[in-house]
């Protein structure tokens, strides 16, 4: 069954450094979704992705972040500049039409900042 | 409240009991989806519900949606220790939105 695959699957790194986490979208999926989830909180909106452009983001998704599709099945997030707050689990999602359709998310990267 | 709030926040159940979660949220939406979470790991999806449906079944897994009310049920039926998870509720809005709202999950226990 085809999955959403994250890696690393853990990040430590100091505070800023810049840290890039890589999904690989399930592979007929046009739409991609980066959230994150800090320890026993909500599941939150970072960015949504279509056609190589941003299709909407959220407040937290400021000018330290990034996303880009650098080929045809990657999909990335950058974080220039960490702080402690960025610790988080990053989660990575697809669906095939927008939010019309199912989105699969895939295991997520845990971040440190340290 | 915000957009998508599951109730109650825990629960706690025996095996083979049934377990009845609960989502409102504010705004219309296009479909409402169901993901289960383990501790620490990754969200898995369980089901999709369009707004135009009333209700749908997988498995042991029933949802009801009532857009009138704007809420959600989640019931998972015969519970299993296996089921002891998280469980979110996400809407995604009418035309012109691209994201999926999370809110706040419902832990369940399981308990053997």
């Amino acid at each position: 069954e085809p999955e959403v695959t994250q890696t690393p699957s853990h990040q430590v790194t100091q505070m800023g450094q810049e840290v890039i986490l890589r999904c690989v979208p399930i592979s007929n999926h046009l739409y991609f979704y980066w959230y994150r989830q800090i320890l026993g909180q909500k599941v939150e909106f970072l960015v949504s992705f279509y056609n190589n452009e941003i299709s909407e983001k959220s407040e937290i998704f400021d000018d330290q972040f990034s996303v880009e599709r650098p080929d045809g099945s990657n999909f990335t997030l950058k974080i220039r500049s960490t702080k402690l707050e960025d610790s988080a689990m990053y989660f990575c999602a697809s669906s095939e039409d927008g939010s019309r359709t199912e989105a699969f998310f895939g295991q997520g990267t845990r971040l440190t900042v340290v | 409240s915000q957009q998508g709030e599951e109730d109650p926040q825990a629960l706690s159940i025996q095996e083979g009991e049934n377990a009845t979660m609960n989502c409102s949220y504010k705004t219309s939406i296009n479909n409402l989806q169901w993901y289960r979470q383990n501790s620490g790991r990754g969200l898995v999806h369980l089901i999709l519900i369009r707004s135009n449906e009333r209700e749908k079944h997988s498995g042991r897994l029933r949802v009801t949606l009532d857009t009138s009310k704007k809420s959600s049920s989640l019931l998972i039926t015969a519970s299993r220790a296996a089921d002891t998870a998280s469980y979110f509720c996400a809407t995604a809005g009418t035309s012109g939105t691209y994201k999926y709202i999370f809110g706040t999950g419902t832990r369940l226990k399981v308990l053997a």
